[in-house]
């Protein structure tokens, strides 16, 4: 069964650092690999959609690698901002019946 | 394009009794799905449907059912409710051309359920 991990749970960081976010994965046979965030009391807002086939995803100040092979994803926020605060999600797919997500990082970006 | 809509936002029930969680979506996707999300855990597939007409289960479908009458709509059914069913509910619809498989998944905002 696929396992979804997100280390840390939360994270606290000054305005304008950039900063990494972590998702590891179980079973690297994944179709592709999201990442949303969700806001307190919200539904989830993709971010960005990784491929098995892919790499890595940008957009914006986003960027999202993909590594099947060691089991883990990065989401990249460059020079983050107050806004960037929420809970990063992400969730592997390995067909319609298993999509398997991670409990989140919980962020906060202190102007 | 409203996306993907859920109502009731909240809702109060009692044990054992059965209510429907709505859903719909504006986009033309073919897969719908609904999750359940609770503390200190994932979001967990309940049931999902690849097209009108079709559903199966998801990875916790006991005490749920489904149906798929439209591409639009894809209600779920809370048969006799009970206290481990208090959960907030996400509806979810999504694109899946390319692979059996949802690719960018569209959230609704979801439907908090307290069951007493």
């Amino acid at each position: 069964k696929q396992e979804v991990t997100q280390i840390p749970a939360a994270l606290s960081v000054p305005e304008g650092e950039n900063l990494v976010l972590n998702c590891s994965f179980t079973d690297s046979a994944i179709y592709n690999l999201q990442w949303f965030r969700q806001d307190p009391g919200k539904g989830l807002t993709s971010l960005l959609l990784i491929q098995s086939s892919q790499r890595e995803q940008t957009s914006g100040r986003l960027n999202a690698s993909l590594d099947k092979s060691s089991g883990r994803s990065t989401l990249y926020i460059a020079a983050s901002q107050p806004g960037d605060s929420a809970t990063y999600l992400c969730a592997g797919s390995r067909g319609y019946q298993k999509v398997t997500f991670g409990t989140g990082t919980k962020l906060q970006v202190i102007p | 394009n409203a996306g993907v809509t859920q109502t009731p936002k909240f809702q109060v029930l009692k044990t054992g009794q059965s209510m429907t969680l709505q859903c719909a979506q504006d986009m033309n996707h073919e897969y719908m799905s609904w999750y359940r999300q609770d503390p200190g855990m994932g979001l967990r597939l309940i049931h999902y449907s690849v097209g009108a007409g079709i559903t199966d289960q998801g990875e916790v479908p006991n005490g749920y059912n489904v149906s798929r009458s439209t591409t639009e709509d894809f209600p779920l059914r809370l048969l006799s409710a009970a206290p481990s069913q208090t959960s907030v509910y996400f509806c979810a619809s999504a694109t899946d051309r390319t692979t059996q498989s949802p690719e960018t998944q569209y959230f609704g905002p979801g439907t908090r359920l307290l069951v007493l």
